[in-house]
């Protein structure tokens, strides 16, 4: 398997930008979790999908952020409009959750965002 | 929704001590997980423990957990300059919350 995929590897845009990130998880997997990480506040978790239905999103900071998870291969976190603020490295992250226990994350490369 | 913390913040060792890092939670939960990244990279999963149990080893990893105190420790033991790294806990309360924690430890092992 060839694990989490991100894509872009990184991205360089202007303030007030569209920005969508992309994650294919591992086949299989059923839960979905985006990440964002600065160093000012560390390991953020954003959102979390199981069975593409979104679990938590309280860590999503605003309406400027949403994330969709279409189907079991994909998912987007887009920003719009996008901010310097929101420069950092967004992480996604897999695992197989198929009771009331969490099982191991898979975590991608990372996107890293930098917004001029 | 990050509703605890780890620490140290940071740990410096040098090779061959032993490291404990600590974190703490205020839900209850399902089981809490420990993670290592090194920089600039993904963060890989070290050792999951159940809230039902006290102690679990992995090679030189050892994870303890005390629910009544709600806390975990990370041990460890003769430490190696490739165990250089931050350090991360995770955990799913038993409301399929997910939670993580801040900036982690950073754990400097001096060879």
């Amino acid at each position: 398997d060839a694990g989490v995929i991100q894509s872009p590897r990184h991205e360089v845009t202007e303030m007030g930008q569209e920005v969508t990130l992309r994650c294919k998880p591992i086949s299989g997997h059923n839960s979905l979790f985006w990440y964002r990480q600065t160093m000012m506040r560390g390991l953020e978790l954003l959102i979390y999908f199981n069975n593409n239905v979104p679990i938590d999103d309280s860590g999503m900071p605003e309406d400027r952020f949403s994330a969709k998870m279409p189907n079991a291969s994909f998912s987007t976190l887009k920003i719009q409009p996008s901010e310097p603020r929101d420069s950092a490295v967004y992480f996604c992250a897999s695992s197989s959750n198929r009771d009331r226990g969490g099982y191991e994350q898979y975590f991608g490369p990372g996107t890293r965002l930098t917004v001029t | 929704s990050q509703q605890g913390e780890e620490d140290p913040q940071a740990l410096s060792i040098q090779e061959g001590e032993n490291a404990t890092m600590n974190c703490s939670y205020k839900t209850s939960i399902n089981n809490l997980q420990w993670y290592r990244q090194n920089s600039g990279r993904g963060l890989v999963h070290l050792i999951l423990i159940r809230s039902n149990e006290r102690e679990k080893h992995s090679g030189r990893l050892r994870v303890t957990l005390d629910t009544s105190k709600k806390s975990s420790s990370l041990l460890i033991t003769a430490s190696r300059a490739a165990d250089t790294a931050s350090y991360f806990c995770f955990l799913m309360d038993t409301g399929r919350r997910a939670l993580t924690f801040g900036s982690g430890t950073r754990l400097q092992v001096q060879p």
